[in-house]
């Protein structure tokens, strides 16, 4: 039972452009959501997050959008840069007691930004 | 202040073989969690402790799994005799009151 779903598996973008990556979700007792990038053979790095009591968070050139009826967020990179090519997760938890806010992630979506 | 550290950052082994993975949170850190990554997916969760407390283990970690943090700071993950299957990308994150983890660089193992 996948409860965070990336369905895209890659995304090209030019840069100078947004690049948009989407996330779904299925279970309504998650509260709280994140961006993590990841480098191969690194851990991921942790870009910006959400609480389910908003929706949208900005940072820089990163924005969360979070649709908590449709069960989806969104990731926009204003303007993309080549250095922001990396494998990118959502991620999502839910800390009330019993589940400890443990991190349920996506399959993440590899974004390629060409100069 | 440095980041969440793992060592070694690489293990090769044979299957059978017992390996032992270390895990510094950052340092303020209660709450650190284990993680492991496969090809081509995202993190999946392990085990949570609250200090010194596991309170919570996933179906994934069978019986030749253990994890300490015996003074509340830092953390192992054992794999008694390993198998092919085991071979990941071992994972720790640590987080404080707020919601955030941060992450290691992770832990490489392959299992011949």
């Amino acid at each position: 039972d996948q409860q965070v779903k990336q369905n895209s598996p890659s995304l090209s973008v030019q840069e100078g452009r947004i690049s948009i990556l989407n996330c779904d979700y299925t279970n309504s007792m998650f509260d709280y959501f994140l961006w993590y990038k990841k480098y191969p053979a690194e851990g991921p790095t942790f870009l910006i997050s959400i609480s389910s009591i908003k929706d949208k968070n900005e940072d820089g050139r990163f924005t969360v959008f979070l649709n908590k009826s449709a069960k989806h967020l969104s990731l926009h990179i204003v303007p993309s840069q080549p250095g922001d090519s990396a494998v990118y997760f959502c991620a999502a938890s839910e800390d009330d007691g019993t589940s400890y806010g443990k991190l349920t992630f996506g399959q993440g979506t590899i974004l390629t930004v060409h100069p | 202040d440095t980041g969440v550290s793992q060592d070694p950052r690489h293990k090769i082994t044979k299957r059978g073989q017992n390996v032992t993975f270390r895990c510094d949170p950052i340092s303020e850190h209660n709450r650190l969690y284990w993680y492991r990554q496969t090809l081509g997916q995202g993190p999946e969760f392990l085990t949570y402790f609250q200090n010194e407390a596991q309170l919570e283990k996933s179906r994934l970690l069978s019986d030749r799994f253990s994890a300490e943090r015996p003074k509340g700071s830092f953390s192992t993950l054992e794999i008694q005799r390993t198998e092919q299957g085991d071979s990941a990308m071992y994972l720790c994150a640590s987080r404080y009151w707020e919601q955030t983890q941060y992450f290691g660089p992770g832990t490489r193992l392959l299992v011949l």
